[in-house]
């Protein structure tokens, strides 16, 4: 069966500093990948998409970036925090682009 | 744009009365329409979906309907229980791109 991990769980990050988060899946080749971000107590935003190694489709406009080095690895990045970028961030997979999601645990940053 | 509409944004229920969320979508071709549920600081996870060849589907409490003709399909739980408390999210497929999800529900099941 599949699974998708995620990391950090939670991180604490002043502003200004760099960021990393992590979301791989296990079980299945060639997921389309997605990273969402859900401010609190609001909806699912998505950030960037991905249908293959290299390939990053943007969706808003942000200091955020993704990369996809692996097939089953989709990174999300940024080189300076802003407080507005405190969020749950969630990975989520598919099989097909148009199918159904299967989201991670997801990562709560909180920028101080 | 694609657009998914979510109505109501907030609901309250009496445990044991039923609820009844709404999305309308924008693009007649869409053809796949997902329901996820998410608690409190968890993952929103998916609890039923259905295609645009079939107008309703049931399991066990919960049931999706489809009416294509108007563009719009609705989330009905009966029997409410304190553990369906959530968001509810519905969302749509338009085209070759992701899903477009709503704006979320707010389900409270009050005791």
């Amino acid at each position: 069966s599949q699974t998708i991990h995620q990391w950090p769980a939670t991180l604490v990050q002043p502003v200004g500093s760099p960021l990393s988060l992590e979301c791989t899946v296990e079980g299945t080749s060639n997921p389309n990948l997605y990273w969402y971000r859900q401010a609190a107590g609001r909806g699912l935003q998505l950030l960037f998409y991905s249908v293959g190694i290299g390939q990053i489709s943007s969706e808003v406009p942000q200091n955020l970036s993704a990369s996809r080095p692996q097939d089953r690895q989709f990174i999300l990045s940024s080189k300076k925090l802003l407080l507005s970028d405190s969020g749950f961030y969630l990975c989520a997979w598919s099989r097909d682009i148009r199918e159904t999601q299967y989201f991670g645990p997801g990562t709560r940053l909180l920028v101080l | 744009g694609e657009n998914v509409e979510q109505h109501p944004s907030t609901l309250s229920v009496q445990e044991g009365d039923s609820a009844v969320i709404k999305c309308t979508y924008s693009d007649s071709a869409s053809n796949y329409f997902p329901w996820y549920k998410q608690e409190l600081g968890k993952r929103p996870q998916l609890i039923i979906d259905i295609r645009s060849n079939v107008g309703e589907k049931k399991d066990q409490r919960i049931a999706v309907t489809l009416n294509k003709t108007a563009k719009h399909f609705s989330l009905h739980i009966t029997e409410t229980q304190p553990e369906d408390s959530a968001v509810y999210f519905c969302a749509a497929k338009f085209g070759n791109t992701p899903l477009v999800f709503g704006k979320g529900t707010r389900l409270s099941v009050i005791a």
